[in-house]
């Protein structure tokens, strides 16, 4: 999956605790992405960044925060994960000059909220 | 506001016929059209992307997608189906310039039957 990784694969948690999913590439792209896929809606944008402390928010972007010192890491954090954030969650990162840029998505993060 | 609709959930072709997975959208200006796909328990993989110029795209694993300006389309299509290209599709849109902030449709099923 182009060098990206994404850990937990798969995580439970209970409603109010805090989470924090990591995305880790080795192309040392600039942008990075962050969707969540749910039936009927396809993916959805949640943040994004354009380089090391440079984020911007998405489309659903309420109840996350993102985070990024290097690189190479991406991370996603739920403050206080709800029910309604169970989903399964996937990182992307853009191929540079392929204008546009092709995104490259991991192998993605079930997120199971009980 | 960008949108992308895909009108149907799932889509049933014999092997050996063509196959087409249709897809509208709505944006401002002139975007940036992408069809991903998506095989089971996998991230999604860049098939094809409309930038300009020909109407006709052609992209991975023998798939071709069609512009239409004017029915603001942007249906994908394949001369011959393979059973190994059971999978679920996705259109999307983004706009020039900048971050490529995707916004996807829901999703079509595609069912290749031997």
């Amino acid at each position: 999956d182009a060098g990206i990784t994404q850990s937990p694969r798969h995580k439970v948690t209970e409603t109010g605790t805090p989470v924090t999913l990591r995305c880790h590439q080795t192309e040392n792209h600039r942008y990075m992405y962050w969707y969540r896929q749910d039936p009927g809606h396809g993916l959805r944008l949640i943040h994004y960044s354009y380089g090391v402390k440079d984020t911007d928010k998405g489309e659903v972007s309420d109840g996350y925060s993102v985070s990024r010192s290097k690189t190479e890491d991406f991370l996603l954090t739920l403050e206080s994960a709800t029910s309604s954030q169970t989903s399964v969650y996937f990182c992307a990162i853009s191929a540079p000059g392929t204008s546009p840029d092709e995104q490259y998505f991991g192998p993605g993060t079930r997120l199971t909220v009980t | 506001a960008q949108s992308v609709a895909q009108p149907e959930d799932q889509v049933n072709v014999a092997e050996g016929n063509p196959l087409t997975v249709k897809c509208t959208y709505s944006v401002s200006g002139n975007p940036y059209l992408f069809w991903y796909v998506q095989y089971p328990n996998r991230g999604l993989q860049f098939l094809l992307k409309y930038i300009t110029g020909d109407n006709l795209v052609k992209g991975s694993y023998g798939f071709e997608a069609e512009f239409n300006k004017s029915q603001t389309s942007f249906h994908l299509k394949k001369p011959s189906a393979l059973v190994s290209d059971s999978a679920l599709y996705f259109c999307a849109v983004s706009r020039r310039g900048g971050a490529q902030k995707l916004v996807f449709g829901q999703g079509t099923r595609l069912t290749i039957n031997p």
